[in-house]
Protein backbone atom coordinates (compact mmCIF):
# COMPACT_ATOMS: atom_id res chain seq x y z
CA UNK A 1 0.00 0.00 0.00
CA UNK A 2 0.64 3.52 -0.40
CA UNK A 3 2.82 5.36 2.97
CA UNK A 4 1.99 8.39 3.90
CA UNK A 5 3.74 10.25 6.24
CA UNK A 6 3.10 13.40 8.23
CA UNK A 7 4.88 16.09 10.35
CA UNK A 8 5.57 16.81 12.74
CA UNK A 9 3.20 14.89 15.16
CA UNK A 10 2.86 17.07 17.74
CA UNK A 11 2.84 21.00 17.60
CA UNK A 12 1.34 23.88 20.19
CA UNK A 13 1.08 26.81 18.98
CA UNK A 14 -0.11 29.95 20.86
CA UNK A 15 -3.04 31.41 19.79
CA UNK A 16 -2.54 33.94 16.87
CA UNK A 17 0.73 31.93 15.18
CA UNK A 18 0.61 30.34 11.91
CA UNK A 19 1.84 26.87 11.39
CA UNK A 20 2.70 24.88 8.44
CA UNK A 21 1.75 20.68 8.46
CA UNK A 22 3.34 18.11 5.93
CA UNK A 23 2.39 15.28 4.11
CA UNK A 24 4.58 13.17 2.01
CA UNK A 25 3.15 10.11 0.42
CA UNK A 26 5.30 7.18 -1.51
CA UNK A 27 3.47 6.65 -4.60
CA UNK A 28 1.45 8.29 -7.23
CA UNK A 29 -2.21 9.43 -6.20
CA UNK A 30 -5.35 10.04 -7.66
CA UNK A 31 -7.24 11.56 -4.90
CA UNK A 32 -5.76 13.41 -1.56
CA UNK A 33 -7.92 15.10 1.16
CA UNK A 34 -7.19 17.23 4.69
CA UNK A 35 -9.42 16.44 7.49
CA UNK A 36 -9.72 17.83 11.06
CA UNK A 37 -10.69 15.55 14.07
CA UNK A 38 -12.04 17.64 16.55
CA UNK A 39 -12.13 16.54 20.16
CA UNK A 40 -14.96 14.65 20.27
CA UNK A 41 -13.66 13.00 17.32
CA UNK A 42 -15.44 14.12 14.39
CA UNK A 43 -13.69 14.28 10.91
CA UNK A 44 -14.48 17.00 9.27
CA UNK A 45 -13.02 17.19 5.58
CA UNK A 46 -10.60 20.54 4.73
CA UNK A 47 -9.98 20.00 1.43
CA UNK A 48 -9.76 18.03 -1.37
CA UNK A 49 -6.64 18.70 -3.23
CA UNK A 50 -4.71 15.86 -5.24
CA UNK A 51 -2.66 18.66 -6.79
CA UNK A 52 -2.97 23.10 -6.78
CA UNK A 53 -3.54 25.21 -4.70
CA UNK A 54 -6.43 26.00 -2.42
CA UNK A 55 -7.48 28.50 0.39
CA UNK A 56 -10.20 28.35 2.64
CA UNK A 57 -10.33 31.54 5.09
CA UNK A 58 -7.12 30.93 6.97
CA UNK A 59 -6.71 27.56 6.05
CA UNK A 60 -4.47 27.16 2.47
CA UNK A 61 -3.18 23.39 1.57
CA UNK A 62 -0.79 22.94 -1.68
CA UNK A 63 0.06 19.39 -3.39
CA UNK A 64 3.18 19.13 -5.60
CA UNK A 65 1.82 15.92 -6.61
CA UNK A 66 5.40 15.40 -8.90
CA UNK A 67 7.40 15.34 -5.45
CA UNK A 68 4.82 13.35 -3.77
CA UNK A 69 3.90 16.05 -1.04
CA UNK A 70 1.50 18.08 0.01
CA UNK A 71 0.78 21.09 3.08
CA UNK A 72 -1.25 22.50 5.07
CA UNK A 73 -1.09 26.18 6.45
CA UNK A 74 -3.25 27.44 9.22
CA UNK A 75 -2.84 31.24 9.62
CA UNK A 76 -3.73 33.15 12.94
CA UNK A 77 -4.80 30.41 14.51
CA UNK A 78 -7.49 29.56 17.20
CA UNK A 79 -8.27 27.59 19.97
CA UNK A 80 -10.89 25.92 17.78
CA UNK A 81 -8.26 24.79 16.03
CA UNK A 82 -7.09 22.16 18.18
CA UNK A 83 -7.29 18.46 17.07
CA UNK A 84 -5.58 16.33 14.92
CA UNK A 85 -5.13 16.66 11.15
CA UNK A 86 -5.00 13.70 8.67
CA UNK A 87 -3.63 13.55 5.24
CA UNK A 88 -5.14 10.58 3.29
CA UNK A 89 -4.53 9.85 -0.09
CA UNK A 90 -6.43 7.65 -2.89
CA UNK A 91 -4.79 4.63 -4.70
CA UNK A 92 -4.97 5.15 -8.44
CA UNK A 93 -5.12 2.12 -9.25
CA UNK A 94 -8.46 1.50 -6.53
CA UNK A 95 -10.25 4.89 -6.32
CA UNK A 96 -11.84 3.55 -3.15
CA UNK A 97 -9.01 2.65 -1.54
CA UNK A 98 -7.82 5.55 1.13
CA UNK A 99 -4.66 5.70 2.96
CA UNK A 100 -4.47 7.84 6.16
CA UNK A 101 -1.50 9.51 7.64
CA UNK A 102 -0.80 9.36 11.76
CA UNK A 103 -1.69 12.63 11.77
CA UNK A 104 -0.84 15.85 13.35
CA UNK A 105 -2.23 16.52 17.05
CA UNK A 106 -2.38 20.39 16.94
CA UNK A 107 -2.84 22.18 20.29
CA UNK A 108 -3.36 26.06 19.94
CA UNK A 109 -3.35 27.75 23.93
CA UNK A 110 -4.86 30.83 24.30
CA UNK B 1 -21.67 17.21 1.57
CA UNK B 2 -22.81 14.58 2.83
CA UNK B 3 -24.96 14.17 6.01
CA UNK B 4 -23.76 10.90 7.71
CA UNK B 5 -25.21 9.69 11.32
CA UNK B 6 -24.54 6.71 13.17
CA UNK B 7 -26.20 4.51 16.43
CA UNK B 8 -24.95 4.35 19.01
CA UNK B 9 -23.08 7.18 19.40
CA UNK B 10 -21.22 5.24 21.87
CA UNK B 11 -21.34 1.67 23.92
CA UNK B 12 -20.00 -0.52 26.62
CA UNK B 13 -19.83 -3.94 26.57
CA UNK B 14 -19.01 -6.66 27.92
CA UNK B 15 -15.88 -9.05 26.60
CA UNK B 16 -17.38 -12.17 23.95
CA UNK B 17 -20.79 -9.50 23.09
CA UNK B 18 -21.49 -8.58 19.66
CA UNK B 19 -22.41 -5.05 19.29
CA UNK B 20 -24.10 -3.57 15.99
CA UNK B 21 -23.11 -0.35 14.61
CA UNK B 22 -25.56 1.36 12.31
CA UNK B 23 -25.06 4.00 9.39
CA UNK B 24 -27.38 6.43 7.61
CA UNK B 25 -26.76 8.33 4.73
CA UNK B 26 -29.03 11.61 3.79
CA UNK B 27 -29.12 10.50 -0.31
CA UNK B 28 -28.08 7.36 -2.11
CA UNK B 29 -24.38 6.15 -2.44
CA UNK B 30 -22.81 3.33 -4.00
CA UNK B 31 -20.34 2.44 -1.85
CA UNK B 32 -19.81 2.80 2.08
CA UNK B 33 -16.73 2.71 3.81
CA UNK B 34 -16.24 1.16 7.71
CA UNK B 35 -13.31 2.35 9.43
CA UNK B 36 -11.43 1.87 12.94
CA UNK B 37 -9.68 3.90 14.75
CA UNK B 38 -8.17 2.76 17.92
CA UNK B 39 -7.39 4.60 21.10
CA UNK B 40 -4.65 7.85 19.89
CA UNK B 41 -3.90 5.98 16.22
CA UNK B 42 -4.91 6.62 12.83
CA UNK B 43 -8.09 5.22 10.23
CA UNK B 44 -7.77 1.80 9.41
CA UNK B 45 -10.23 0.62 6.51
CA UNK B 46 -11.66 -2.30 7.70
CA UNK B 47 -14.48 -2.62 4.57
CA UNK B 48 -15.97 -1.65 1.50
CA UNK B 49 -19.73 -2.21 1.40
CA UNK B 50 -21.39 -2.52 -1.55
CA UNK B 51 -25.29 -2.34 -2.24
CA UNK B 52 -26.11 -6.21 -3.71
CA UNK B 53 -22.89 -7.90 -2.96
CA UNK B 54 -20.81 -9.09 -0.19
CA UNK B 55 -18.04 -6.74 1.34
CA UNK B 56 -14.40 -6.36 0.40
CA UNK B 57 -12.62 -6.44 3.49
CA UNK B 58 -8.93 -5.23 3.61
CA UNK B 59 -5.99 -7.45 4.96
CA UNK B 60 -6.40 -8.33 8.92
CA UNK B 61 -10.25 -7.67 9.14
CA UNK B 62 -12.61 -10.83 8.11
CA UNK B 63 -16.40 -10.93 7.67
CA UNK B 64 -16.74 -13.57 10.98
CA UNK B 65 -15.38 -10.67 13.52
CA UNK B 66 -17.08 -8.19 11.67
CA UNK B 67 -20.11 -8.97 9.50
CA UNK B 68 -21.45 -6.07 7.09
CA UNK B 69 -24.59 -5.83 6.01
CA UNK B 70 -25.92 -3.38 3.05
CA UNK B 71 -29.67 -3.22 2.43
CA UNK B 72 -29.96 -0.54 0.51
CA UNK B 73 -28.43 2.28 -1.00
CA UNK B 74 -28.58 4.93 2.28
CA UNK B 75 -27.93 2.22 4.77
CA UNK B 76 -25.17 -0.29 5.67
CA UNK B 77 -24.51 -2.18 9.44
CA UNK B 78 -21.28 -2.99 10.55
CA UNK B 79 -21.62 -6.24 13.59
CA UNK B 80 -18.15 -6.38 15.84
CA UNK B 81 -18.55 -10.22 17.00
CA UNK B 82 -16.98 -12.17 20.07
CA UNK B 83 -16.05 -8.74 21.25
CA UNK B 84 -12.58 -8.16 23.31
CA UNK B 85 -11.03 -4.95 24.93
CA UNK B 86 -8.66 -5.08 21.41
CA UNK B 87 -11.70 -3.96 19.85
CA UNK B 88 -12.30 -0.86 21.76
CA UNK B 89 -11.82 2.02 19.15
CA UNK B 90 -14.30 4.60 17.54
CA UNK B 91 -15.77 2.75 14.16
CA UNK B 92 -16.60 5.29 11.38
CA UNK B 93 -18.35 5.14 8.33
CA UNK B 94 -17.86 7.12 5.43
CA UNK B 95 -19.09 7.79 2.09
CA UNK B 96 -17.49 9.58 -1.70
CA UNK B 97 -19.16 12.29 -2.95
CA UNK B 98 -18.30 12.57 -6.59
CA UNK B 99 -16.24 10.34 -6.22
CA UNK B 100 -13.54 12.86 -4.78
CA UNK B 101 -14.79 13.91 -1.04
CA UNK B 102 -14.43 11.53 1.39
CA UNK B 103 -17.60 12.69 4.59
CA UNK B 104 -17.62 10.82 7.56
CA UNK B 105 -20.02 9.96 10.59
CA UNK B 106 -19.45 11.23 13.40
CA UNK B 107 -18.60 8.23 14.99
CA UNK B 108 -19.40 5.22 17.69
CA UNK B 109 -17.06 4.69 20.54
CA UNK B 110 -17.04 1.54 21.94
CA UNK B 111 -15.63 0.47 24.86
CA UNK B 112 -15.05 -2.89 26.01
CA UNK B 113 -14.81 -4.62 29.04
Amino acid sequence: GIQVEQSPPDLILQEGANSTLRCNFSDSVNNLQWFHQNPWGQLINLFYIPSGTKQNGRLSATTVATERYSLLYISSSQTTDSGVYFCAVGDKYNFNKFYFGSGTKLNVKP
Amino acid sequence: SAVISQKPSRDICQRGTSLTIQCQVDSQVTMMFWYRQQPGQSLTLIATANQGSEATYESGFVIDKFPISRPNLTFSTLTVSNMSPEDSSIYLCSVLRGGETQYFGPGTRLLVL
